[in-house]
């Protein structure tokens, strides 16, 4: 298993430009989510899924789009990225949110995107 | 006040040391407490979930107080690989989505 991958690794965008972002996951997770971590901050959550064809907001999901077409994956747009939007974003996912002592609401994440807007 | 705060560090120890960190939560009714560990510029990995009474796992131990409102963790006989930041996560409340992060402690082991 691959377990949860994302595409591009790095990217440098133009203020207005617009972008997607590709998280992908192989372990049949229901849930799946975006995070931006920032120098001196915990990561924050942008955007949600709790399964296929739903998405929510998380704590910072102004300037972004996400979209859960198929179970296995989990899209973050970028509209008109801005300067404030340089970070590096994680994706993760979890079989479930359960709380359950075998733990199968662990997150799991992919290796990042950096992204650089100028 | 932060809802989940830690030391930023960083912690310089020797090799063979035992170290410890402790995070802190505003949340008395946190649920779910964890540990990741995140390398330089890669993604955060699972440590260890912190279970009430306590766990172990090789060198590594987590600890829960609750009437206190903070976990810990301790490294013993620490190893060069164990040079890495340490995030703690609190979820505010149990079979809930939400993981709150704290900002991380850095480790640097020393030969």
């Amino acid at each position: 298993n691959a377990g949860v991958t994302q595409t591009p690794k790095f990217r440098v965008l133009k203020t207005g430009q617009s972008m997607t972002l590709l998280c992908a996951q192989d372990m049949n997770h229901e849930y799946m989510y975006w995070y931006r971590q920032d120098p001196g901050m915990g990561l924050r959550l942008i955007h949600y899924s709790v399964g296929e064809g739903t998405t929510a907001k998380g704590e910072v999901p102004d300037g972004y789009n996400v979209s859960r077409l198929k179970k296995q994956n989990f899209l973050l747009g970028l509209e008109s990225a801005a300067p404030s939007q340089t970070s590096v974003y994680f994706c993760a996912s979890s079989l479930d949110s359960s709380g359950r002592p075998d733990r199968s609401d662990t997150q799991y994440f992919g290796p990042g995107t950096r992204l650089t807007v100028l | 006040r932060k809802e989940v705060e830690q030391d930023p560090g960083p912690f310089n120890v020797p090799e063979g040391a035992t170290v410890a960190f402790n995070c802190t939560y505003s949340n008395s009714a946190s649920q779910s407490f964890f540990w990741y560990r995140q390398d330089c510029r890669k993604e955060p990995k699972l440590l260890m979930s912190v279970y009430s009474s306590g766990n172990e796992d090789g060198r590594f131990t987590a600890q829960l107080n609750r009437a206190s409102q903070y976990i810990s963790l301790l490294i013993r006989d620490s190893k060069l690989s164990d040079s890495a930041t340490y995030l703690c996560v609190v979820t505010p409340t149990s079979g809930t989505y939400k993981y709150i992060f704290g900002t991380g402690t850095r480790l640097k082991v020393l030969a």
